[in-house]
């Protein structure tokens, strides 16, 4: 059981240039969010989605774009990266649950550097 | 919104010792709330979770009551190990807000032999 993959683990950009960072859940769950995390910061929400085809912008959307087309598949594409943009980005999925949302379940985490 | 607050780090105890992270919560909901574990180099994992006012969660000799009354979400060890030297988060889902988490900032504890 893989859980949530995340892809590639580590990746270095130059500035304007696109990518997309791949996250693969093989639970079959619902919900699933892309994060970001800073130093001091904590993990702050950039897109969520509570099932395939919808999707909805969290706390710091603005530069990435996400789609869901299958349950088990959620990417983060970034248009035009910008130095502000280098952190640790994490997925995670998780499902609803009696009294509210279950567990989330993390990925190993995407560290992105943008020079 | 939501928000959690919760005491910034580092934390710095022998081993032994006893850890107490305090955690603060707003919302306008009914949460859920959570305390998740980040080892280096390492994703989130759950530590302990609550569902419901005086809910205590209790994992791996960690421990944190649901206290509605205060907003609070405390997390607790009675005796830490080495091993315990992580980042910790306190987190709530709230169902009125589409079930997203909001995390607070994080805690960097470091247990000394």
């Amino acid at each position: 059981n893989a859980g949530v993959t995340q892809t590639p683990k580590f990746q270095v950009l130059k500035t304007g240039q696109s990518m997309t960072l791949q996250c693969a859940q093989d639970m079959n769950h619902e919900y699933m969010s892309w994060y970001r995390q800073d130093p001091g910061m904590g993990l702050r929400l950039i897109h969520y989605s509570v099932g395939a085809g919808i999707t909805d912008q969290g706390e710091v959307p603005n530069g990435y774009n996400v789609s869901r087309s299958t349950t088990e598949d959620f990417p983060l594409r970034l248009l035009s990266a910008a130095p502000s943009q280098t952190s640790v980005y994490f997925c995670a999925s998780s499902y609803s649950a009696l009294g509210g949302l279950a567990e989330a379940f993390f990925g190993q985490g995407t560290r992105l550097t943008v020079v | 919104g939501d928000s959690v607050t919760q005491m910034e780090g580092p934390v710095t105890l022998s081993e032994e010792a006893f850890l107490t992270i305090n955690c603060t919560y707003t919302t306008t909901g009914y949460p859920s709330l959570f305390w998740y574990v980040q080892y280096p180099g390492e994703g989130l994992q759950l530590l302990l979770k609550a569902t419901k006012a005086d809910d205590k969660g209790s994992n791996k000799g960690f421990e944190a009551t649901y206290r509605k009354e205060t907003t609070s979400f405390h997390l607790e060890k009675g005796s830490v190990q080495v091993s315990d030297s992580a980042v910790y988060f306190c987190a709530l889902s709230d169902r009125a807000a589409g079930n997203k988490l909001t995390f607070g900032g994080g805690t960097r504890v470091l247990v000394k032999p």
